[in-house]
């Protein structure tokens, strides 16, 4: 019930191409979806995050798709760019308001090619 | 400001042995979150801590434990190592927003041989 499913394991997209990961849940009562970018080395840092009252959310180049019926939710990539070569997670939380934790999806592997 | 700084960075320790790692939350932030990264297990949560008490806690066993210090730094330890525990551990440091204001450090990776 905790788990969240984030597929593909691994992505190689075009520089300008579009990267679309996806990420699928079972709780529903889940009630925040962010998304995580991890570079090698470093810790992951929150790239974007949407609440599931919201169908869409845009932040420059990444939007976030969040479909509730389907219990899936996806992040966009337009205009792909080497810089944004990294590891990517999804995410999902029940926040009690006192006791909070983040139950992650495995990780994509993105890479950008010239 | 300063980030969330995780010492130490690298560490190598024989099965049986125990660690503890730390971990500098940003200043004024009260809540320090652990996680642990494997290849194949991912980001998995162990426990969070507030105002030096655990407010909440992963599926871990007992091996893993934490605590927090007055000025909001905390450390986790676990006894008795195994082949297993070897990951990359992470901490989040959050002010009043808790889990919506996660800022993590860049771990400390642990290899236990």
């Amino acid at each position: 019930q905790q788990q969240v499913k984030q597929s593909p394991q691994s992505l190689i997209v075009q520089k300008g191409g579009i990267s679309i990961i996806n990420c699928a849940y079972e709780n529903t009562a889940f009630d925040y979806f962010p998304w995580y970018q991890q570079f090698p080395g470093k810790g992951p840092a929150l790239l974007i995050a949407i609440r599931p009252d919201v169908s869409e959310k845009k932040e420059g180049r990444f939007t976030i798709s969040f479909n509730k019926s389907a219990k899936q939710f996806s992040l966009h990539i337009m205009d792909s760019q080497p810089g944004d070569s990294a590891t990517y997670f999804c995410a999902a939380s029940i926040n009690t308001g006192t006791a909070s934790k983040l139950t992650f999806g495995t990780g994509t592997r993105l890479q950008v090619t010239l | 400001k300063a980030g969330v700084t995780q010492t130490p960075r690298y560490l190598i320790k024989t099965r049986g042995q125990q660690v503890t790692l730390s971990c500098s939350p940003i200043s004024g932030h009260r809540s320090v979150s652990w996680y642990q990264q494997t290849p194949g297990q991912g980001l998995q949560f162990l426990f969070e801590y507030f105002s030096e008490t655990q407010r909440n806690k992963g599926n871990f066993p007992g091996r893993f434990s934490g605590r927090q210090f007055s000025n909001s730094r905390s450390e986790m330890n676990v006894s008795t190592l195994e082949l297993g525990d070897s990951a990359l551990y992470l901490c989040a440091s959050s002010g009043t927003s808790g889990i919506y204001g996660y800022t993590f450090g860049s771990g400390t990776r642990l290899t236990v041989v």
